[in-house]
């Protein structure tokens, strides 16, 4: 079955440094990919998004590149925030709109002054 | 902007008893769907809703669980009768068959944390 594999957490770094948070993924046929954050208290938001093959979804200065030959979606950031501590998921679905999500285990941030 | 709303943010409850948790989606939405997170562990789905009736629904999604859409707004997760391991964050969420923009068109609400004791 479909299954997203993401690096255990808690991330410790400091405030500008660099983030990079691993995700690879196992599905039949040509999955979209998707980053989601959850802020304490909070739901999970979609953070960015990417439905085919090299595609590279970006949004709030996060990038993550959709690699079908190494089946991963690794997030990242040049330059971290104390704001940007949260939980990451990193997660998949098989149909545009109207499909289940598979979901990574989640990766904590925490980002000091 | 639109947003999916859970009541109540936190409920505990006893083993054995029933409990129903409440989402009100987003009113253009058409699939709805519950999801739980038991602490520490990944977000797994349970249950999707289309039309009136389950379109799909997870190992998870045995007979103690239904849910029901009881009238236009209301999007409801029944557990008839609790265990210590239905403890656990619920997410609701809705979407939108024809998903345009960043958001995908795939909202989730803010989560019921379920303490059963």
């Amino acid at each position: 079955g479909d299954s997203v594999t993401q690096m255990e957490g808690p991330v410790t770094l400091s405030e500008e440094a660099f983030l990079t948070i691993n995700c690879t993924y196992t599905a039949t046929g040509y999955p979209s990919l998707f980053w989601y954050v959850q802020y304490p208290g909070e739901g999970l938001q979609l953070l960015l998004k990417a439905t085919k093959a090299d595609d590279k979804g970006s949004n709030k200065g996060f990038e993550a590149t959709y690699r079908k030959e190494t089946t991963s979606f690794h997030l990242e950031k040049g330059s971290v925030q104390v704001s940007d501590s949260a939980v990451y998921f990193c997660a998949l679905s098989v149909e545009a709109g109207y499909s289940t999500l598979t979901f990574g285990k989640g990766t904590m941030l925490l980002v000091s002054p | 902007e639109p947003e999916v709303t859970q009541t109540p943010s936190h409920q505990v409850t006893q083993m054995g008893q029933e409990v129903i948790l409440r989402c009100v989606p987003i009113s253009n939405h058409l699939y709805f769907y519950w999801y739980r997170q038991i602490l520490g562990q990944k977000v797994e789905f349970l249950v999707s809703f289309y039309n009136n009736e389950i379109s799909e629904k997870s190992e998870i999604f045995d007979d103690q669980f239904s849910v029901e859409r009881p009238d236009g707004s209301n999007f409801t997760l029944k557990i008839r009768s609790t265990k210590l391991e239905d403890s656990a964050m619920y997410f609701c969420a809705s979407s939108d068959p024809y998903p345009t923009g960043k958001d995908y068109g795939y909202t989730f609400g803010s989560g019921t944390r379920l303490t059963v004791v």
